[in-house]
């Protein structure tokens, strides 16, 4: 079962950050908090991962709370093709060689 | 580089036959993982291959098996297809075992 808890579903307007939070309250010290989505009928894109420093990169940037109990993915400046369904999921790295975990995610809408 | 590619992009199957899809990796990754996706259980784990090892399975029944080549390109199988095997079957290539993963744009298999 997935480790994390998502909205299943926001909406942003084109141009303004779209914030998408993750609860992960039952995370382990050796777990990563990582970031995917998939667009429609496509197979899901990595995004960004983290241990416990906020991380940055040209997609987004995730910040994970002090207590690692939760994090938020930040997309800065939405467009229309940020539409799709985003996936929270906690991993132990690196020597674990477990599977992605996939939950049902939250499908972002960005409306024009 | 080249991304994951995965063939055939779609196949019809009825009941009772087997079905082969295929995976080519990222140049250089050496771990492919297949998942297989359908509306009602979301993304699901079939199994792992890394250096031509089955290195981790889900909970999938046997008739869902799978094989990497020493080229690192995958295949996995599934015999006496059912109807609930209709789904989008993706794969997704690493570096190695624990890194982030890169996927295809997946196989959608019907049964008829």
């Amino acid at each position: 079962d997935a480790k994390t808890t998502q909205p299943p579903s926001m909406d942003c307007a084109e141009g303004r950050a779209a914030n998408l939070p993750c609860n992960h309250s039952t995370i382990s010290g050796n777990e990563y908090v990582y970031w995917y989505r998939q667009i429609h009928s496509q197979g899901p894109q990595y995004i960004i991962h983290g241990l416990k420093n906020n991380e940055t990169n040209e997609m987004a940037s995730l910040i994970i709370t002090e207590d690692r109990k939760s994090s938020t993915l930040i997309l800065p400046h939405a467009t229309l093709r940020d539409t799709a369904v985003y996936y929270c999921i906690v991993r132990a790295l690196p020597s674990g060689n477990t599977p992605l975990v996939f939950g049902k995610g939250t499908r972002l809408s960005v409306i024009a | 580089k080249a991304g994951v590619t995965q063939t055939p992009r779609y196949l019809i199957k009825t009941r009772g036959q087997q079905v082969t899809l295929s995976c080519s990796p990222i140049s250089g990754h050496r771990s492919v993982s297949w998942y297989q996706q359908t509306p009602g259980q979301g993304l699901q784990f079939l199994f792992e291959y890394f250096s031509e090892t089955q290195r981790n399975k889900g909970n999938f029944p046997g008739r869902f098996s799978g094989r990497q080549f020493s080229n690192s390109r995958s295949e996995m199988n599934v015999s006496t297809l059912e109807l609930g095997d209709s789904a989008l079957y993706l794969c997704a290539s690493s570096p190695g075992q624990g890194n982030e993963q890169f996927f295809g744009p997946g196989t959608r298999l019907t049964v008829l």
